[in-house]
């Protein structure tokens, strides 16, 4: 692979469920990001992670966590899924000294 | 607060100019970032500038002005591909980006 993947590409929750959406990076970036991207609003930082081992909350944390047990994998997980939380999810990394954030595909979540 | 404002939509013809304008305010500041995203996918990076002044690629340029809190995103020969969004997003004092919501860029034939 070359750059970020996510997965799933696309899905369909129920309320109440657990999801975890995949983020994979082979570029060795030491910083990685989740955002969501809603209609009319600029992509909102929901965690970061500086380095592998540490993770830090963004502005719209609430509902969902994050690990960084490598420096390659960046997993979101929604605890239990609401309505609210549909939305378009980008992954991203950066590496150290440029700050250039580089995205993944997305992954489309509807909240039923 | 922080904030970033850019238009929401503009159009523009095929092979003309357009100047994509972009405000920010920001709890100090590392850079200006410009983005480009088509329908459907995920942002690209087309451009940084931390330094006022004008930096050319291309196509395309982009500008800034450190005092006014100013950047500008400038597109030429406009082709039909670059129908898009067009993203604005300042680096804060601690290393997070602050985006705008975008500028739909609409090009008519």
């Amino acid at each position: 692979i070359a750059g970020i993947t996510q997965a799933p590409t696309s899905q369909i929750l129920a309320a109440g469920r657990r999801m975890t959406l995949r983020c994979t990076q082979d570029m060795r970036h030491n910083a990685m990001y989740w955002y969501r991207q809603d209609l009319g609003l600029g992509l909102r930082l929901i965690h970061y992670s500086n380095t592998a081992g540490t993770t830090g909350k963004g502005e719209v944390p609430d509902g969902y966590s994050v690990s960084r047990a490598n420096t390659d994998d960046f997993p979101l997980t929604l605890a239990s899924a609401v309505p609210s939380q549909t939305s378009v999810y980008f992954c991203a990394s950066s590496d150290t000294d440029s700050k250039t954030q580089y995205f993944g595909p997305g992954t489309r979540l509807l909240v039923l | 607060g922080q904030n970033i404002d850019q238009p929401t939509e503009m159009t523009a013809t095929e092979g003309a100019i357009v100047q994509i304008n972009c405000t920010y305010q920001t709890s100090g500041f590392n850079g200006l970032f410009w983005y480009q995203q088509h329908a459907g996918e995920a942002p690209t990076f087309l451009s940084y500038n931390v330094l006022d002044g004008l930096e050319e690629k291309g196509r395309f340029s982009s500008f800034l002005s450190r005092s006014k809190g100013y950047s500008y995103l400038l597109l030429k020969e406009l082709q039909m591909k670059d129908s898009a969004s067009y993203l604005c997003a300042a680096l804060n004092s601690n290393y997070q980006l602050i985006w705008g919501a975008g500028t739909k860029l609409i090009i008519k034939p």
